[in-house]
């Protein structure tokens, strides 16, 4: 069965301090999807970026960038100069055929 | 808006009466989705439609639980005999065209909170 491992439950940083949330995942197979997503205190969850198993590349999207590292199973997400906005939760995810497996997430809250 | 739509958005029901909630997807998209999100965690998946076809269903979608996708277009989630532990966040999401055809773009959600 494949997991999604978000252990850090809540992380509190002051505005434009840099921040890495981490996703651990488990799977069997060898051709996957990672995603992130983020959840405002509105509800609705934002997809952010979908990662390939294939492709190992890091990227970068603005103040985002994503580190996927097939070694160690992680995709880790990081925020640069993090700002009020930025606070949200935060959701890792891993495909299986069409299904997503989410983490538990993890709270980003931006201090100003 | 082109994006995902549910109604309602919140539903107040008491324990053992019948729900229905609506998903109208990405106008585009041939694949629909719904998830249940309880408090503090992740979506949990339920089911998943290609065009009018249910293709998969989840453990969790006990028999009191039934989803349509009658032309292959909006979608319908009924939840019958309602239960407290039944209150949630039921999340819809649709995917299947373009760059990101793999992608599954989440609608706002309907809360339920069964009393």
């Amino acid at each position: 069965a494949q997991k999604v491992t978000q252990a850090q439950t809540e992380i509190s940083v002051v505005e434009k301090e840099d921040v890495t949330l981490d996703c651990v995942y488990e799977t069997r197979d060898t051709t996957y999807y990672l995603f992130w997503y983020k959840q405002p205190p509105s509800g609705e969850l934002v997809f952010l970026i979908r990662r390939n198993s294939f492709d190992e590349q890091n990227e970068i999207s603005g103040r985002y960038s994503w580190n996927f590292q097939k070694s160690t199973s992680s995709f880790n997400f990081t925020i640069t100069a993090s700002q009020v906005v930025d606070s949200a939760v935060y959701f890792c995810a891993l495909s299986e055929y069409e299904k997503l497996t989410f983490g538990t997430g993890t709270r980003l809250t931006i201090i100003p | 808006d082109t994006g995902v739509s549910q109604n309602p958005r919140h539903k107040i029901t008491k324990r053992g009466q019948n729900v229905t909630f609506r998903c109208d997807p990405i106008s585009e998209h041939n694949r629909l989705y719904w998830y249940r999100q309880t408090l503090g965690q992740g979506p949990e998946f339920l089911t998943y439609f290609q065009n009018e076809a249910q293709l998969e269903k989840s453990r969790l979608l006990s028999d009191r639980f039934s989803a349509e996708r009658p032309k292959g277009s909006f979608s319908t989630l009924e939840i019958q005999r309602t239960e407290q532990g039944d209150s949630a966040m039921y999340l819809c999401a649709s995917s299947g065209a373009g760059v990101n055809t793999d992608t599954q773009y989440f609608g706002p959600g309907t809360r339920l909170t069964v009393l």
